[in-house]
């Protein structure tokens, strides 16, 4: 089955400082990829969507200058929290439909961001 | 009001019980339902997708009612290894809604 991994798994960062994940398909391509942030014991909540060649679309409330996502190439990602604080701390998740077909996501298995 | 409700939880029932979770969804628009299971600190993996005739896989039985914009799932003679949180997820359009998730703990 499609394959999308996450790289850091789990990171701890000082506040003010930048933090970059990253989202992988591994054995196709996505030209679109969900990064989902998740705060404990609440759902998981659509930040952007990732488009490859193009500017991301971010979701109402989301800061487009703090959360900055670089889809570089079909099979990769990037979502940099700049100036993290402590208030960002929580689960970042991506997720790519293989095939365009946005019905059917696989997800990565997540970034735990801890700021300090 | 939030656009995919589901019974808070949590659910701690025995070995072998029968639970159900209900969902339900605000945006008539929506175009697909689906189960996803959440194993505390991982991600989200399907369960299985929601049919209006209804659908079943073995243990479980998934039951949309679109007139009510209501979804169910059913979990029967449920296992040890079916503790985890159950996320009702609705497509519209291109985008993903989830609901938080009921909590299931099963119990020897």
């Amino acid at each position: 089955g499609a394959v999308v991994s996450q790289h850091p798994s789990w990171v701890i960062c000082k506040s003010g400082t930048s933090v970059k994940i990253e989202c992988r398909s591994l054995d196709f391509q996505a030209t679109t990829m969900f990064w989902y942030r998740q705060f404990p014991k609440q759902s998981l909540m659509l930040m952007a969507t990732s488009n490859e060649g193009s500017k991301a679309t971010y979701e109402q409330g989301v800061e487009k200058d703090k959360f900055l996502i670089n889809h570089a190439s079909l099979t990769l990602s990037t979502l940099t929290v700049t100036s993290a604080h402590p208030e960002d701390s929580s689960f970042y998740i991506c997720s790519a439909p293989p095939g365009g077909r946005t019905y059917e996501q696989y997800f990565g298995p997540g970034t735990r961001l801890t700021v300090t | 009001r939030k656009e995919v409700e589901q019974d808070p939880g949590p659910f701690n029932v025995p070995e072998g019980a029968t639970v159900a979770f209900n969902c339900t969804y605000s945006n008539s628009a929506s175009q697909s339902f689906f189960w996803y299971r959440q194993d505390c600190r991982k991600e989200p993996k399907l369960l299985m997708s929601v049919y209006s005739s209804g659908n079943e896989d073995g243990r479980f039985t998934a039951q949309l009612n679109r007139a009510s914009q209501y979804i169910s799932l059913l979990i029967r003679d449920s296992k040890l290894s079916d503790s985890a949180t159950y996320l009702c997820v609705v497509r519209v359009g291109n985008d993903m809604r989830f609901g938080a998730g009921t909590r299931l703990t099963v119990k020897p």
